[in-house]
């Protein structure tokens, strides 16, 4: 059981925008910054968003990221074949004093 | 850029240590924090603890009384033990570097990873 929330799957056609969600709580996404990774299949995962919308370089800017209350989300938009993967979202958390992941969701490219 | 290389075994048996490196290359290991977070089968990933360059730790309360991250500095690489292990502790190990700017904080890059399996 992980501490933040993500759907197990989301899916979409080329071209489409999806989002992934992550709901967490006060002690993580409510008082600190977003993190999310992708992870290609059988691969370690990869920094995609920072600090709740920042794109590491080299990330294209079809991915964004944002954040709301104890609440964020992932979007990609203009969806492609190589989008295929694991996404995870990941905050601090004051009360574990340590690092919170989601999850995991599986986004399929139909 | 700076590249993560895990080694270590990749089998171990119940009730032993579990005891991998990541060697650092391509950049320095100083001023920096170094993690590692696992990944069981199929699940989400679980922040193990990291440690800072000068040695200071910080561990994952539900592994602390097992887990020791320790640095070499002169070596370039920094190590897990995890003690007392079981079946729940077979995942994938990755090490990753700690970036913080501020209050904000993320991982990257990653090591490729290795799978450890807990069994007689």
């Amino acid at each position: 059981q992980s501490v933040l929330t993500q759907p197990p799957s989301a899916s979409g056609t080329p071209g489409q925008r999806v989002t992934i969600s992550c709901s967490g709580g006060n002690s993580n996404i409510g008082g600190n910054t977003v993190n999310w990774y992708q992870q290609l299949p059988g691969m370690a995962p990869k920094l995609l968003i920072y600090s709740n919308d920042q794109r590491p370089s080299g990330v294209p800017d079809r991915f964004s990221g944002s954040k709301s209350g104890t609440s964020a989300s992932l979007a990609i938009r203009g969806l492609q074949s190589d989008d295929e993967a694991d996404y995870h979202c990941a905050a601090w958390d004051d009360s574990l004093n340590g690092w919170v992941f989601g999850g995991g969701t599986k986004l399929t490219v139909l | 850029q700076v590249h993560l290389q895990v080694s270590g075994p990749g089998l171990v048996k119940p009730s032993e240590t579990l005891s991998l490196t990541c060697n650092v290359t391509g950049g320095s290991i100083s001023s920096y924090y170094w993690s590692w977070i696992r990944q069981p089968p199929g699940r989400g990933l679980e922040w193990v603890g990291y440690v800072f360059f000068s040695g200071g730790t910080n561990y994952n309360p539900s592994l602390k009384r097992r887990v020791t991250i320790a640095v070499d500095k002169s070596k370039k690489y920094f190590s897990l033990k995890l003690t007392s292990v079981t079946a729940a502790d077979t995942a994938m190990y990755y090490c990753a570097r700690l970036q913080i700017s501020g209050t904000n904080n993320w991982f990257d890059p990653w090591g490729q990873g290795t799978l450890v399996t807990v069994s007689s």
